[in-house]
């Protein structure tokens, strides 16, 4: 059983290029979300898709965009990425949110450096 | 608003030493409280979770947590480590109910020599 997988796991950009990062769960979960992780920073929300059809934003949200493909794909995209966007990106996904059934469950990571 | 603050970014330990990562919240409402283990280069994985009932919540393992309504705290602990418990722990808090957003702490890392 896969979970949650993402792709690429590493890409090196440059300031002002474009990317998406993939996502995919097989769980036939209803919500999905990307957290990006920075030293010391923990993990902060950047957006969220409670179910198909919908996505709001996190915490971070600014220089990103994301769409709910389908129930089982949601995607995180930078339009023209800076060095600020240099992260670890996750993604996760919950049977419903994680007020109701309280488990995520992270994919690998996507390791993104802009330089 | 909700936060989590984990009081260690590192702790170094022994291994077959007892050890305790410290975690505080503060939520104007009832939380839902998680414990997340992270090991080098892959992604997060549940350790143990509080939403209701016994204070005292056991995870894999064998880490326990306990729920401090009055001292709003939920230290994770275990008995003996060993070398492969070397990862870092996430604290994190939500509320109950129709919510999306899990809010985590700092991270601590937990170092395990021989």
């Amino acid at each position: 059983n896969a979970g949650v997988t993402q792709t690429p796991k590493f890409q090196v950009l440059k300031t002002g290029q474009s990317m998406t990062l993939q996502c995919a769960q097989d769980m036939n979960h209803n919500s999905m979300y990307w957290y990006r992780q920075d030293p010391g920073m923990g993990l902060r929300l950047i957006y969220y898709s409670a179910s198909e059809g919908t996505t709001d934003k996190g915490e971070v949200p600014n220089g990103y965009n994301v769409s709910r493909l389908n129930k089982r794909e949601f995607s995180l995209r930078l339009e023209s990425a800076a060095p600020s966007q240099t992260s670890v990106y996750f993604c996760a996904s919950s049977e419903n949110g994680v007020g109701l059934t309280g488990e995520l469950f992270f994919g690998e990571g996507s390791r993104l450096t802009v330089l | 608003a909700q936060s989590v603050t984990q009081l260690d970014s590192q702790v170094p330990v022994f291994e077959e030493a007892p050890v305790e990562l410290r975690c505080n919240y503060s939520s104007s409402v009832s939380v839902y409280l998680f414990w997340y283990v992270q090991y080098p280069n892959q992604g997060l994985q549940l350790l143990l979770k509080y939403l209701s009932g016994s204070t005292l919540v056991k995870g894999i393992n064998g880490f326990e947590a306990e729920f401090n309504k009055s001292q709003t705290s939920f230290h994770l602990r275990k008995p003996s480590v060993h070398i492969s418990d070397t990862a870092e722990y996430f604290c994190a808090v939500t509320r109950g109910g129709s919510n999306y957003k899990l809010t985590f702490g700092k991270g601590t890392l937990l170092t395990v020599n021989p």
